[in-house]
């Protein structure tokens, strides 16, 4: 079985710092993928980024960047450079050969003008 | 191209009532899969559909189902209502599905499902 552990259910972080959203994850499959998910209010996942397990460099995306530390099972999600637009729900999933995808509780990141 | 979209957006039914949902995917993706969200129990997965074939269901009971048909699109059946199926329903598709770690699954916007 798959688990996806995220400990921060809130944040805040003042418009143009970096944030650091936390996700831990434990599984017993040999390769796995890890993804990270945006939700808006209007309810939309939108997909931000993918890390594989057998990946040696961490995966970015314009202002996303993943810090992929596959010892202490963990895939951070660092936010540069934040926008007003990037208050939204944050949820770290992962795949392995299940056919589906495992969430953990998510993130709440609130961008402070 | 265009995304994957879910019909109906919003839906109000009564206890006992049953509903479908509708999904059409990614055009090229063959894999469907669908979760529930709810403020309590967090995005949980329903079950994933393959070339018309169920490849993975959750834990739900068996009031909940689906199916795939050949164009991908798929829809999920949810009979005799409770009023804790009121929930935000998300439909995902990718092109193989999960079980190829690379896959991505690209949601759609969600049916919001209300239970009186």
């Amino acid at each position: 079985a798959q688990k996806i552990t995220q400990t921060q259910p809130g944040m805040f972080v003042q418009e143009k710092e970096a944030v650091t959203l936390d996700c831990t994850y434990d599984t017993s499959d040999p390769s796995y993928g890890l993804f990270w998910y945006k939700q808006p209010s209007s309810g939309e996942m939108i997909f931000l980024i993918y890390q594989g397990s057998y990946d040696q460099q961490n995966a970015t995306e314009g202002r996303y960047s993943l810090n992929f530390q596959k010892a202490r099972k963990s895939a951070n999600l660092v936010i540069s450079a934040s926008q007003l637009g990037d208050s939204a729900m944050y949820f770290c999933a992962m795949s392995g050969d299940d056919y589906k995808l495992s969430f953990g509780a998510g993130t709440t990141v609130t961008v402070r003008a | 191209k265009a995304g994957v979209t879910q019909t109906p957006r919003y839906l109000i039914k009564t206890r006992g009532q049953q509903v479908t949902l509708s999904c059409s995917p990614i055009s090229g993706h063959r894999s469907v899969s669908w979760y529930q969200q709810t403020p309590g129990q967090g995005l949980q997965f329903l079950f994933e559909y393959f070339s018309e074939t169920q490849r993975n269901k959750g834990n739900f009971p068996g009031r909940f189902s689906g199916r795939q048909f050949s164009n991908s699109r798929s829809e999920m059946n949810v009979s005799t209502l409770e009023l804790g199926d009121s929930a935000l329903y998300l439909c995902a598709s990718s092109l193989a599905g999960t079980g190829i770690i690379t896959d991505t699954q690209y949601f759609g916007p969600g049916t919001r499902l209300t239970v009186l």
